[in-house]
């Protein structure tokens, strides 16, 4: 499969633990960007990266929310000390350029109890 | 306000209507997509336009630059299309997104 993947896909963590989710875009696309989407909402943006360079965040981008792209191909979002309204599925989503389609992942569903 | 405004939340049709989903929007874009999502989160990716009109299948996307103003049209409904429909513009660095048309069709 050659689409965007997401790990994993569900998480279930208990209040003030850390999380970190995974994104593996398609190869070629320089730009990747995560979402988070509550039950009944659109996705909602909260960063986004060309090739390892961290290009846009969101003001929904707390302290506790840090995202990495290293070598510009894997992504990784973490969460610290996790809160019960980080509840949400994260999206990841990739694209080859400004003016490509952007393709999603599947998304990460978290539960934070 | 949100920048990406969708009309209506819910729509249910009976099989074979023709539906119009609506989306406004009040930012400068660069394009504008259409998505589809079904129940378990999956997003596709239907239409992605700056100008006109496009066409795939059963779908019609169609866009108003200056009264910044998008439909999504389906043709001869079918159950599988339920789903929801989701509405984003690209702003150049961001995207912004409505809250989703969800869409039932009854056989």
């Amino acid at each position: 499969d050659t689409g965007v993947s997401q790990n994993p896909r569900h998480k279930i963590t208990k209040r003030g633990q850390n999380v970190t989710f995974r994104c593996d875009p398609i190869s070629e696309h320089n730009r990747l960007y995560w979402y988070r989407q509550t039950l009944g909402q659109g996705p909602e943006f909260l960063t986004y990266f060309q090739n390892e360079a961290q290009l846009e965040k969101s003001r929904l981008l707390s302290d506790r929310f840090s995202a990495e792209r290293p070598k510009g191909s894997f992504s990784t979002l973490e969460i610290q000390r996790t809160e019960q309204g980080d509840s949400a599925m994260y999206l990841c989503a990739s694209r080859p350029g400004q003016g490509g389609t952007q393709y999603f992942g599947p998304g990460t569903r978290l539960l934070v109890l | 306000k949100n920048e990406v405004e969708q009309s209506p939340q819910n729509l249910t049709a009976q099989e074979g209507e023709f539906i119009t989903i609506n989306c406004s929007y009040s930012v400068g874009i660069s394009a504008l997509h259409w998505l589809q999502q079904h129940p378990g989160g999956g997003i596709v990716s239907l239409f992605m336009l700056s100008s006109g009109k496009k066409k795939h299948g059963r779908l019609i996307a169609t866009i108003n630059i200056q009264e910044k103003h998008s439909s999504l049209h389906i043709t001869a409904s079918h159950p599988r299309d339920s789903a929801v429909y989701i509405c984003a513009v690209n702003t150049g660095n961001q995207f912004y997104f409505g809250t989703g048309t969800s869409l039932t069709v009854i056989p």
